[in-house]
């Protein structure tokens, strides 16, 4: 079983609705959680990171950490086609980041 | 001003040869990294050095060399390529690294290597 694992799509939605990615992980010494974006033929850029269970907003994404479920979600909101990436998840506590596959996300004008 | 540079962006060549990929960042960190970025977009760490030394140094084959000459720079050199080392390489630098800290790391634009 991977550490971390995340849907990799890939995910269509129209212009508008409401995204939402997530990752689950199994490895309690996790202590903080990320959402990297990355664009076609990119690198990766972080997008948003949170260390404790709740809600983290900034702007149209919403970043949710569930530690007693092991359950990470990135909502996005009033999509647009900009948005159009792959989107990974990571989690870190020590000197490495362990990243999801990531899920391929698709905003339909 | 870019943050995370790589050399070459494009890398293609035949099994058996040896290259290499350079890596510079400008934003003082004193943290490097290689990862391997396979078709399916999975991003695994290859090796950490942290102001020059090697930190992390996961399952690679010891094809895989990483250089550090000084903390601005990591180089990686493959020898004897395989077909299997096809992928995309992504360097990215960070601050700090250790517990406590949030290791926001940034990414270079990866080199694409194709390996016939």
């Amino acid at each position: 079983q991977k550490e971390v694992e995340q849907d990799p799509g890939p995910l269509s939605v129209p212009e508008g609705a409401i995204v939402s990615l997530n990752c689950t992980y199994s490895n309690s010494a996790f202590q903080y959680f990320m959402w990297y974006r990355q664009y076609s033929r990119k690198g990766p850029e972080l997008l948003m990171y949170t260390y404790s269970s709740g809600n983290k907003e900034d702007g149209r994404f919403t970043a949710q950490v569930d530690k007693s479920s092991k359950y990470i979600s990135l909502f996005i909101r009033d999509s647009q086609p900009s948005d159009s990436a792959t989107y990974l998840c990571a989690m870190g506590g020590n000197e490495k980041l362990t990243f999801g596959t990531g899920t391929r996300l698709t905003i339909i004008p | 001003d870019t943050a995370v540079s790589q050399t070459p962006k494009y890398l293609v060549t035949q099994m058996g040869n040896d290259k290499s990929i350079k890596c510079e960042q400008n934003l003082g960190h004193d943290t490097m990294y290689w990862y391997k970025q396979d078709s399916k977009k999975f991003l695994k760490i290859m090796f950490s050095y942290n102001n020059k030394e090697l930190i992390i140094n996961e399952t690679v084959p010891n094809r895989f060399s990483p250089k550090s000459p000084d903390k601005a720079h990591l180089n990686l050199h493959i020898n004897s390529l395989e077909l299997g080392d096809s992928a995309v390489y992504f360097c990215a630098s960070s601050q700090v690294a250790g517990s406590g800290w949030v290791n926001e790391q940034f990414f270079g634009p990866g080199t694409r290597l194709t390996v016939l």
